[in-house]
């Protein structure tokens, strides 16, 4: 069965620097990957979604990639800001299902000012 | 655009009482609803696909008859937990789909059950 695994739980960093957390599936390679934002005792906020068939993907500071021969999606936040704390969340789609996501633990960031 | 509610956003209950969670797509009609389940500092995990006017999807290891959901309206769908026990004390979030579209959930605020 596929699972996601993402590896960091915690990650700090220093406002103003590029975070960069990952995110590492085990099977098949899903149609997209999605990218969301959870804040402590809130539901996820959905980001961006990367297809497979797409390298990278950008909004704003925001940047995904998409490695389907590593099997992995790597997540940027540039120009980090303390407002960027949170637990960010990896997701893809269950395959054959009718949108089913399988979600990774996430990881939480924290932006020192 | 596409606003998910959940109600309410916290309760507490004594061991052996059945609790319902409702969510309710507040700016669109969803066919389709995802209840999650969230332990702390662990993922979101599926239990169960709610459609609108059919039986919902369980994920295996979810059982059905703890787990009442209903889908009776394009806008609302509840989960019953029904004798509730404190190991079902978890963080419950509901998720929702537009219409022909599955490549991007939204979802409710979570409601935070605790059974004492």
């Amino acid at each position: 069965s596929q699972k996601i695994e993402q590896n960091s739980e915690a990650l700090n960093i220093q406002e103003g620097k590029t975070a960069t957390l990952t995110c590492n599936y085990t099977n098949y390679s899903p149609a997209y990957l999605q990218w969301y934002r959870q804040d402590p005792g809130r539901g996820p906020v959905f980001l961006l979604l990367i297809r497979e068939n797409e390298k990278e993907k950008r909004k704003e500071r925001l940047k995904v990639t998409f490695d389907t021969t590593l099997k992995q999606s790597l997540f940027h936040i540039t120009a980090s800001q303390p407002a960027d704390s949170a637990t960010y969340l990896c997701a893809l789609l269950d395959g054959g299902s009718q949108g089913n996501l399988i979600f990774g633990k996430g990881t939480k960031l924290s932006v020192k000012p | 655009g596409a606003v998910v509610s959940q109600h309410p956003s916290w309760v507490i209950c004594k061991s052996g009482t059945s609790v319902k969670i409702e969510c309710r797509s507040l700016d669109f009609q969803a066919t389709t609803m995802f209840w999650y389940r969230q332990f702390p500092k662990q993922s979101l995990m599926l239990m169960a696909t709610s459609n609108e006017g059919s039986k919902a999807t369980y994920e295996q290891g979810v059982e059905k008859d703890k787990f009442l959901i209903n889908h009776a309206s394009l806008t609302l769908s509840t989960l019953t937990v029904t004798s509730a026990h404190p190991e079902d004390s978890s963080f419950y979030i509901c998720s929702a789909i537009l219409p022909l579209s599955i490549n991007e959930q939204f979802f409710g605020p979570g409601t935070r059950l605790t059974v004492l």
